[in-house]
């Protein structure tokens, strides 16, 4: 059974940092591209980030929203994707969902994880 | 940006009635490859979202065929041929044409 698990959330003030993991099993992880994707409270998914598989140079992309501050990086070893935040604001204030693709192009995820909740206030 | 916009934003639908939600992207969705990356996601309450359609029209795998995504070019629409009560939420399309991937507004449905 593929299961993608998010950890890392919390509360932290503006400028401050924290580390999402996802933790997934149940698939060959090297495999696939992975993406971050949030959502605020009672508003619509926003992509973030994604990360290609080591095949296809393990290259990341980012919205414009986060890019110089978040950073998405991977571990194939232990099938754990990673997302850095700092400097983070409170719009940042989210749901943060690791997804897997499932192939092809484009935001094509067959699994998400549950979610981490990130508040950010002061 | 593909600015991607949905209508309408809430519908109410009786059960085994059928129900239709409509997309228009900012930009044509059509590649050189001849796909048209267009997707269709639900969002249950308190659960995160599902594939239902990618490429468009084609179904995903386990989704139930009353599910049927069509369109081309910057009009798109999602049609449920008879909605059943574990339909409801939130249905979001989303481009994938361009980085970066950005989601339309949703649209509530309501049994």
């Amino acid at each position: 059974e593929v299961q993608l698990v998010e950890s890392g959330g919390g509360l932290v003030q503006p400028g401050q940092s924290l580390r999402l993991s996802c933790t997934a099993s149940g698939f060959m992880f090297g495999d696939h591209d992975l993406s971050w994707v949030r959502q605020a409270p009672g508003k619509g998914p926003e992509w973030v980030s994604f990360i290609r598989r080591k095949a296809y140079g393990g290259t990341t992309e980012y919205a414009a929203s986060v890019r110089g501050r978040f950073t998405m990086s991977r571990d194939d070893s232990k099938s754990i994707a990673y997302l850095q935040m700092n400097s983070l604001k409170t719009e940042d204030t989210a749901v943060y969902y690791c997804a897997k693709r499932w192939g092809g192009f484009g935001p094509l995820f067959d699994y998400w994880g549950q979610g981490a909740l990130v508040s950010v206030s002061s | 940006d593909i600015v991607m916009t949905q209508s309408p934003l809430s519908l109410s639908v009786t059960p085994g009635q059928p129900a239709s939600i409509s997309c228009k992207s900012s930009q044509s969705l059509l590649h050189r490859d001849g796909k048209t990356y267009l997707y269709w996601y639900l969002q249950k309450p308190g659960h995160s979202p599902q594939l239902l359609i990618y490429e468009a029209s084609s179904r995903f795998s386990g989704v139930p065929d009353r599910f049927s995504g069509s369109g081309s070019g910057t009009d798109f629409t999602l049609k449920i041929s008879r909605v059943e009560a574990e339909d409801a939420g939130v249905y979001y399309c989303v481009q994938g044409i361009q980085l970066p991937w950005t989601f339309g507004p949703g649209t509530k449905v309501d049994i």
